[in-house]
């Protein structure tokens, strides 16, 4: 069963505009969590986290957004320039078990001239 | 520093052939995970070391999947026999320090059985 679930495989956006990636999760214990990107014949790398604490985390153009009543949180990429086009994975991780992520089945996103 | 090593970069072998993958991990991280890609299920963790030490291996396939940490500075995921369902791009990552560190991943390794 999968706890994370990033349900849009892909996504197409215009140079300049926003971009919005979404991921739900099943496990309440989850208190961490973190976008990955990762570009062809690389390994991801990270990108934005957040903790349960807050609800939005800022880093230059990207931005998270944490609902933990609907279990469920975004990425926010604005302005979205073509360098971003990438796969993008939401990864979810619980204090109680310190060294395991589970993640998401990724979001590929196209950012177009 | 040079990052997560991982080798080879490609596999290409032939079912029931025995395939090993390796890396080496960031120097001074005490934790290593070994992931798997595919389309169908994304990133899949297999099994992840905290000093040298197993701690979950829930995530491995079948007894066909084994993975040792010797050392500090390295770790084998090996698959005896190979299947054309292993094919797969398999990740080694590391981190080190608290719980909420950051993974730092390797480039992956392809492997192709046919």
């Amino acid at each position: 069963d999968q706890q994370v679930k990033q349900n849009s495989p892909s996504l197409s956006v215009q140079e300049g505009r926003i971009s919005i990636l979404n991921c739900d999760y099943t496990n309440s214990m989850f208190d961490y969590f973190l976008w990955y990107k990762k570009y062809p014949a690389e390994g991801p790398t990270f990108l934005i986290s957040i903790s349960s604490i807050k609800d939005k985390n800022e880093d230059g153009r990207f931005t998270v957004f944490l609902n933990k009543s609907a279990k469920h949180l975004s990425l926010h990429i604005v302005p979205s320039q073509p360098g971003d086009s990438a796969v993008y994975f939401c990864a979810a991780n619980s204090s109680s078990n310190t060294g395991k992520l589970i993640f998401g089945q990724g979001t590929t996103l196209q950012v177009k001239p | 520093d040079a990052g997560v090593i991982q080798s080879p970069r490609h596999e290409v072998t032939e079912m029931g052939q025995e395939v090993t993958l390796r890396c080496k991990p960031i120097s001074g991280h005490d934790y290593l995970f070994w992931y798997r890609q595919t389309m169908m299920r994304g990133l899949e963790l297999l099994i992840y070391f905290n000093n040298n030490v197993p701690i979950d291996d829930s995530g491995m396939p079948e007894d066909r999947f084994s993975a040792k940490m010797p050392n500090a500075s390295f770790s084998t995921l090996k698959i005896q026999p190979s299947e054309p369902r292993d094919s797969a791009v398999y990740f080694c990552a590391s981190k080190g320090g608290s719980a909420y560190n950051e993974q730092f991943f390797g480039p992956g390794t392809r492997l192709t059985v046919l």
